[in-house]
């Protein structure tokens, strides 16, 4: 069974950039047909998708956060990131990694989640 | 973006009884491709992550006790618990994987009465 772990820093200041790294184990990020994704989930409150990159490099962003969001992938170490710029404590959350199969589209495995908190 | 509503926003069921989780989507999830429904349903328990419990509206993911069924089509789907254990409190989700963004239901919080 794949696993996915997020890893980066918790505290991150306004305005400047949130970076996360989700790193797979028990499986190839670049085999298979899978998309993997980044959710975040503010405290108490429902779930946000923020984006998906596929295997072959190709990106999807969620249009409310486009502007601001890179998703990337790096295949030799097994990992895909995400960069979301100019951050206020509206982006405040726990964020998920998430793997979902192309051909089924819903996801299926998720890591355990890192708060970020966006604070001076 | 395709907007899901659940209702109701909590319930509270007695052990061994039904629960019943309504979603609406703002407009039809059914992938004509292949003629389902692209909804699922998630359980999330605190300080835990999302765990998928059905897909395609009705399909039980492997490991998910049988007391969980999904149904529904278009744009009306249910999520049951057809005798509530003390394990099933947790907030409840759909989500649609129609097309991007994708979006998920507000939560059902299902509390025991």
């Amino acid at each position: 069974q794949v696993q996915l772990q997020e890893s980066g820093p918790g505290l991150v200041k306004p305005s400047q950039t949130l970076s996360l790294t989700c790193t797979v184990s028990d499986g190839s990020i670049s085999s298979g047909n899978y998309y993997w994704n980044w959710i975040r989930q503010p405290a108490g409150k429902g779930l946000e998708w923020i984006g998906r990159i596929y295997t072959t490099g190709i990106t999807t962003y969620n249009p409310s956060l486009k502007s601001r969001v890179t998703i990337s992938v790096d295949t030799s170490k097994n990992q895909f990131s995400l960069k979301l710029t100019s951050v206020t404590a509206a982006d405040t959350a726990v964020y998920y990694c998430v793997r979902d199969i192309a051909a089924a589209g819903t996801f299926d495995s998720w890591g355990q989640g890192t708060l970020v908190t966006v604070s001076s | 973006d395709i907007v899901m509503t659940q209702s109701p926003d909590s319930l509270a069921v007695s052990l061994g009884e039904r629960a019943t989780i309504n979603c609406k989507s703002s407009q039809s999830v059914l992938y004509r491709s292949n003629n389902k429904n692209s909804l699922a349903w998630f359980q999330q328990k605190p300080g835990q992550p999302p765990k998928l419990l059905i897909y395609w509206a009705s399909t039980r993911e492997s490991g998910v006790p049988d007391r969980f069924s999904g149904s529904g089509s278009g744009t009306d789907f249910t999520l049951t618990i057809s005798s509530l254990q003390a394990e099933d409190v947790a907030v409840y989700y759909c989500q649609q994987y129609y097309n991007t963004p994708r979006t998920f239901g507000q939560g059902t919080k299902v509390e025991i009465k």
